[in-house]
């Protein structure tokens, strides 16, 4: 089965730095890119960026950019999301999701990390 | 504001039919085949239900399908039954040079 899991909620104060990550499994992790999508409470999906773990190359979203960083380990399967200083805006439910290099569709989808961030 | 458009709710009886749109612009939707929905119940992650605008991956119900008509993508749902209440997302690729994918709104349906 191939599956994405990813780690667990975390609490951190505004300014702290954090990494989440995603792990794959059931499939070649090198052949298909990762994204990292963003749900705000209450809100719709924005798209982050993407990773291609065979070389980690990576894009972002200009609403991202310099404020996040995506990396992965491919000798582990797995993908990062990483903050090097939290903001309250930051709290939000954060999804990794497999895709192919044309992003056509994403699948699947981790089952979320919830990241609060609160003083 | 999302950069696709979605009707932010619909709603339906079971047994009945409802379509929702998507409706974006030549550089996504109207340009290309890569039209996808996703179905997310309260607590759960998305689920992948259609791609390429009308394909089904596999274990999907047929009661789903996907169409496409310039701009403008379409989910119906046919013979509604009260699991399908969820907010469903549209997502097309985009030939924007800053984005690589772009999602809809959302749209809330209400099983009646």
């Amino acid at each position: 089965e191939v599956q994405l899991v990813q780690s667990g909620a975390e609490v951190k104060k505004p300014g702290e730095s954090l990494r989440i990550s995603c792990k794959g499994s059931g499939y070649s992790f090198t052949s298909y890119w990762i994204s990292w999508v963003r749900q705000m409470p209450g809100k719709g999906l924005e798209w982050m960026g993407r990773i291609d773990p065979s070389d980690s190359y990576t894009n972002y979203s200009p609403s991202f950019q310099g404020h996040v960083t995506i990396s992965a380990d491919k000798s582990i399967s797995t993908a990062y999301l990483q903050w090097s200083s939290l903001k309250a805006s930051d709290t939000a439910m954060y999804y990794c999701a497999r895709h192919e290099q044309l992003v056509r569709w994403f699948d699947p989808w981790g089952q979320g990390t919830l990241v609060t961030v609160s003083s | 504001q999302s950069a696709l458009t979605q009707p932010a709710s619909v709603s339906g009886s079971p047994g009945q039919s409802i379509t929702i749109s998507c409706t974006g612009t030549s550089s996504d939707v109207g340009g290309y085949n890569y039209v996808s929905w996703y179905q997310q119940h309260p607590g759960k992650a998305p689920k992948l239900m259609i791609y390429d605008v009308s394909n089904r991956p596999s274990g999907v119900s047929n009661r789903f399908s996907g169409s496409k008509s310039g701009n403008t993508a379409s989910l119906t749902i046919s013979g509604l039954q009260a699991e399908d209440e969820a907010d469903y997302y549209c997502s097309s690729y985009t030939s924007s040079s800053t984005l690589e994918v772009v999602f809809g709104g959302g749209t809330k349906l209400t099983v009646l």
